[in-house]
């Protein structure tokens, strides 16, 4: 069973860089097929897809964020990151690793989600 | 971008009711299109992917149908665990969420 798990910090002083990592157990984080993801979820609202990685280093990321947002992979550790900077207040939300099983075929594992706060 | 639209926003229903959900996509997105229920504080199951197909282990109450621009959701015989908030996905070009449909008891 592949599990995913985000870990960092829940707290951010705006204008800082947001950094988390998910560590990936019970799969292959090196396997072609699947699409390393982060997703957010503002409170109370729905979901943004922030961009993800695959292949062992190509990203995607969404043009909304794109010149905040870098996503890198380190399969010795089985984990993927994430770097989002200049955050302010917009950025708090409950941020997601996820996994893209294949093209074509959704998110398919999900971590269990962390807050992050980003304060003035 | 593609943006996808969910209606209704909320949706108040019985158990054993038949409940649909539409999602359209500001243009054609082929079939490239997944359906996933999200209860609070958890994170969003899959449900469907790719239109029709569903998800190992989910209950056949649940189907997907559409095609380019206009999808729905459909739950046959509504269940005391299905009430919860049903996003849509597209994944034609990057990926964009529907904004949820929140299933409420009636």
């Amino acid at each position: 069973q592949v599990q995913l798990q985000e870990s960092g910090p829940g707290l951010v002083q705006s204008s800082q860089t947001l950094s988390l990592t998910c560590t990936v157990s019970g799969g292959s984080i090196s396997s072609s097929d699947h699409y390393w993801s982060w997703i957010r979820q503002h409170p109370v609202k729905g979901l943004e897809w922030i961009g993800y990685i695959y292949n062992s280093g190509n990203t995607f990321y969404n043009p909304s964020l794109l010149s905040r947002v870098t996503i890198s992979v380190d399969t010795s550790k089985s984990q993927f990151s994430l770097k989002l900077s200049s955050v302010t207040a917009a950025d708090t939300a409950v941020y997601y690793c996820a996994r893209g099983r294949g093209y074509g075929y959704g998110i398919d594992y999900w971590g269990q989600g962390t807050l992050v706060t980003v304060s003035s | 971008d593609i943006q996808m639209t969910q209606s209704p926003s909320t949706l108040s229903a019985s158990v054993g009711d038949r409940v649909t959900i539409t999602c359209r996509a500001s243009q054609s997105i082929n079939s490239w299109l997944a359906w996933y229920q999200q209860i609070p504080g958890k994170a969003p199951k899959l449900l469907i992917y790719k239109t029709s197909s569903l998800e190992t282990g989910v209950p056949s109450r649940f189907s997907g149908s559409g095609s380019g621009t206009e999808f729905t959701l459909t739950i046959s015989s509504l269940q005391p665990d299905d009430f919860a908030t049903y996003y849509c996905q597209q994944y034609n070009s990057y990926w964009t969420f529907g904004q949820g449909t929140k299933v409420e008891i009636k």
